[in-house]
């Protein structure tokens, strides 16, 4: 089955640095991915939509200069989380549709889980 | 009213029993629906896939669909300790390819 990896699985850090979450697909190209973030005992919350070549569509209330998305090619998303705040740990996840694209199947990398100090 | 909605539970059944979960949404064009199950810090795996009104089995699991009513459901049959995890609904919306997911149902499987 189609593969999506993260790096790191996890972070931590310190208060005011910014840190960056890695995505890949592995065995197939993906144009879009996206990036979703889940706090504890909750569900998971799309941020935004990463499109390869062009600028990411962010959520409502995901601000765009905090979460910077860059998907610089066909296998490679990054989130990097700026000026990180003890409220930005959470976990996140990223995903993918394989190309071409014959179902409606998300494949859901295993993840990175960020603490903020 | 939320999108996806699903009981939180816990829904305790005991091993070898059938555990049935629901899930209702509120975008009347939505298509495509997915079960995902998700163990305790890990990222959520695909269970199920459905687009038509009616059922769908796949090994112990079945999923049912019923357009009409917006309403998705999973049975799972001989519920094993290993079932044991949170279930998450999700509804691709029509723009965007976005998936919603609901807040799970966290399944309790006893032996």
């Amino acid at each position: 089955g189609a593969v999506v990896s993260q790096h790191p699985s996890w972070v931590i850090c310190k208060s005011g640095t910014s840190v960056k979450i890695e995505c890949r697909s592995l065995d197939f190209q993906a144009t879009t991915m996206f990036w979703y973030r889940q706090f504890p005992k909750q569900s998971l919350m799309l941020m935004a939509t990463s499109n390869e070549g062009s600028k990411a569509t962010y959520e409502q209330g995901v601000e765009k200069d905090k979460f910077l998305i860059n998907h610089a090619s066909l296998t490679l998303s990054t989130l990097t989380v700026t000026s990180a705040h003890p409220e930005d740990s959470s976990f996140y996840i990223c995903s993918a549709f394989i190309l071409p694209r014959s179902t409606d199947t998300q494949y859901f990398g295993p993840g990175t889980r960020l603490t903020v100090l | 009213q939320k999108e996806v909605e699903q009981n939180s539970g816990p829904l305790s059944v005991p091993e070898g029993a059938i555990a049935s979960l629901n899930c209702t949404y509120s975008d009347r064009v939505s298509q495509s629906f997915f079960w995902y199950r998700q163990y305790s810090g890990k990222s959520p795996e695909l269970i199920m896939s459905i687009y038509s009104n009616g059922d769908k089995e796949d090994g112990r699991f079945t999923a049912q669909l019923n357009k009409a009513s917006q309403y998705v459901s999973l049975l799972i049959r001989d519920s094993q300790p290993s079932d044991s995890a949170t279930y998450l609904c999700a509804v691709l919306r029509e723009y965007g390819n976005k998936l919603v997911f609901g807040a799970g149902t966290i399944l309790r499987v006893k032996s």
